[in-house]
């Protein structure tokens, strides 16, 4: 079965530019998360969706934006770019419903915004 | 709120030497406990988890059991290669939560 895939893998942009990051989950999987990593912060929870829903959210600014399709793929958007958005955002998928919740998790797409 | 602390690191070690890397949780309920790895550039992966307090998850030569008594989910290997070098994440998930809730992470170094 082929696992979580994130596109695209590299990004480079300027402060100001917006950014769409997609993941396609492991087939089967209904729950889509979003995490962004740095090295000052960890890894921090952006949100989560479930059958084209948002369940859950964190504590990111509002130019921090998501969607999950009929398929279960999902995006993720980041407007006005600043500096301190230069992350990996990972994305991770799961069975969802009311299980264990095993998340799997992508290959991540570094962003670096100049 | 739930939290997960893990040790310190990094921790530097000469091939074939016990690993043991320390994690402590706070949570209501009982949460399943993960312990994932991340290569060098690379996302991460599930090494091992359980999901109910005595449970011990194993994979790769790596263990570890969930104590509720110590609320702790130490991670260990008996013997370490080089290759294991990489940085370790302990996590929790509430069942039905939705989000998982990581440490900060162990640097492990292996020398040859």
């Amino acid at each position: 079965k082929a696992g979580v895939t994130q596109t695209p893998r590299y990004l480079i942009k300027t402060r100001g530019q917006q950014v769409t990051l997609s993941c396609s989950p492991i087939s089967g999987h209904r729950s889509v998360s979003w995490y962004q990593q740095t090295p000052g912060q960890g890894l921090q929870f952006l949100f989560e969706y479930f059958s084209e829903t948002q369940r859950n959210k964190g504590n990111f600014p509002g130019r921090f934006s998501g969607r999950q399709f009929s398929n279960s793929r999902s995006e993720m958007n980041v407007s006005t770019l600043e500096l301190g958005d230069s992350a990996l955002y990972l994305c991770a998928s799961s069975v969802g419903g009311l299980g264990e919740g095993t998340q799997y998790f992508g290959p991540g797409t570094r962003l670096l915004v100049l | 709120g739930d939290s997960v602390t893990q040790m310190e690191g990094p921790v530097t070690l000469s091939e074939e030497a016990f690993l043991t890397i320390n994690c402590t949780y706070t949570a209501t309920g009982y949460p399943s406990l993960f312990w994932y790895v991340q290569y060098p550039g690379e996302g991460l992966q599930l090494l091992l988890k359980a999901t109910k307090a005595d449970d011990k998850g194993s994979n790769k030569g790596f263990e570890a059991t969930y104590r509720k008594e110590t609320t702790s989910f130490h991670l260990e290997k008996g013997s370490v290669q080089v290759s294991d070098s990489a940085v370790y994440f302990c996590a929790l998930r509430a069942t039905g939560g939705f989000k998982t809730i990581f440490g900060a992470g162990t640097r492990l170094f292996v020398k040859a």
